[in-house]
């Protein structure tokens, strides 16, 4: 059956640090990953979008890798500051018209 | 650009009634919305797909007749929960995709969420 695996429900990093977020996935062909950030409460806000054919998007402080072969997705938050801290979801998608199918999510914690 | 309202942002209503909770799409057209289902702790459940003048459709083990969709404009669907029981207690939040912009059709633009608490 189709799994996604975000590689821990929680991770504490020191304020400065980087943070790195694993996204792995089983029985899909996805034509392209996203990244969200959700904070408590709230909705999921979108972050970065990188397709099948892309090996690296960035913006700003995020960094965003996806192997295709390795099934692995890892998302990179440079320079890491308190105001970081939230959950941050991975989804698929196999094509355009399909909707995603989400992560459990991983809870970070940037300490000052 | 690409915001997605939703309200009520919080009901609280007693067992047996119905509720109803509109999604906005206040920038964009999205002929193609999403619902999803958050319980504590858990990620997003997608429960239907919502289509502008159609039915939706929706995932395996959600009851269509509890939980009713209506995507009458290109801007606005609405989830109606009908005969809510404590069970149906979540944190409902719906999605949407701007159908005509090509730099944004792939993403999923989410409300900030509506959280019903069935007494």
């Amino acid at each position: 059956s189709q799994k996604i695996e975000q590689n821990s429900e929680a991770l504490n990093i020191q304020e400065g640090k980087t943070a790195t977020l694993t996204c792995n996935y089983t029985n899909y062909s996805p034509a392209y990953l996203q990244w969200y950030r959700q904070d408590p409460g709230r909705g999921p806000v979108f972050l970065l979008l990188i397709r099948e054919n892309e090996k690296e998007k960035r913006k700003e402080r995020l960094k965003v890798t996806f192997d295709t072969t390795l099934k692995q997705s890892l998302f990179h938050i440079t320079a890491s500051q308190p105001a970081d801290s939230a959950t941050y979801l991975c989804a698929l998608s196999n094509s355009g018209n399909t909707p995603l199918v989400f992560g459990k999510g991983t809870r970070l914690s940037v300490i000052a | 650009g690409a915001v997605v309202s939703q309200h009520p942002s919080r009901v609280i209503c007693k067992s047996g009634t119905s509720v109803k909770i509109e999604c906005r799409s206040l920038d964009f057209q999205a002929t193609t919305m999403f619902w999803y289902r958050q319980f504590p702790k858990q990620s997003l459940m997608l429960m239907a797909t919502s289509n502008e003048g159609s039915k939706a459709t929706y995932e395996q083990g959600v009851e269509k007749d509890k939980f009713l969709i209506n995507h009458a404009s290109l801007t606005l669907s609405t989830l109606t929960v009908t005969s809510a029981h404590p069970e149906d207690s979540s944190f409902y939040i719906c999605s949407a995709r701007d159908s005509f912009l090509a730099g944004r059709k792939d993403t999923q633009y989410f409300g900030p969420g509506t959280r019903l608490t069935v007494l």
